[in-house]
């Protein structure tokens, strides 16, 4: 069984400030890293996905993947209220009888205080 | 685009008893997934249709779980009988595999089932 382990949390972070999200997984042959973010009693909803090692930027949120490490994280700056939720890291496997399928992290729980 | 339809929203059943969930994804999109999620936890697959065909199911336990997509549109799934353990949001969602190997999940609005 392939393996997403995530912080459970919660992570508490001030308004403003920088939030951090961590995600490792175990299937080295993994090719495309996803972060979806799920408010309380609603659906998850893409943030942003990576694929190459490096660093990708959308706006207040950064994307980060190290492939020799097994590691992604999401971090997030001027973290406000808003951004208070379940951040979800997922993983696409890299094909055969599964194409596309994604496995899901447990989620960490993020809450923002003013 | 008309999101991904799922119904009932919320579901009551005792123990033993059988209950459908119904979904109907973005229209054109190919791909279809059952996905559990019990609280606290992140979402996990049950079931990956491509089409009418099935892709990965195994992770379905099926014995008491069984899914179709029938004319590669809609989806119907179902648990006979149920468990406790069954308690969870059922998540449907779709993707469209035309546009490459990123594409997004869509995710519907789940339908949250209780066993008594």
């Amino acid at each position: 069984q392939k393996e997403v382990e995530q912080n459970s949390g919660p992570l508490s972070v001030p308004e403003g400030a920088i939030a951090s999200l961590n995600c490792t997984y175990s299937d080295r042959g993994s090719q495309s890293f996803f972060w979806y973010r799920q408010y309380s009693g609603k659906s998850p909803e893409l943030i942003m996905f990576i694929y190459s090692n490096g660093d990708k930027e959308d706006g207040r949120f950064t994307a980060q993947l190290n492939k020799a490490s097994q590691y992604v994280s999401l971090l997030i700056r001027d973290s406000q209220p808003s951004d208070s939720a379940t951040y979800l890291c997922a993983v696409k496997e890299a094909g055969g009888t599964s194409y596309g399928k994604l496995t899901f992290g447990q989620g960490t729980i993020l809450t923002v205080h003013p | 685009e008309a999101g991904v339809a799922q119904s009932p929203r919320y579901k009551i059943i005792e123990k033993r008893q059988s209950v459908a969930f119904w979904c109907n994804p973005i229209s054109g999109h190919a791909t279809l997934y059952w996905y559990q999620q019990i609280l606290g936890q992140g979402p996990k697959l049950l079931i990956q249709f491509q089409n009418n065909g099935v892709v990965d199911d195994s992770q379905l336990p099926k014995d008491r779980f069984s899914a179709e997509r029938l004319k590669g549109v809609d989806s119907t799934l179902k648990i006979q009988p149920a468990k406790l353990e069954d308690s969870a949001v059922y998540l449907c969602a779709s993707s469209d595999p035309a546009r490459g190997y990123n594409s997004p999940l869509h995710f519907g609005n789940g339908t949250r089932l209780t066993v008594t």
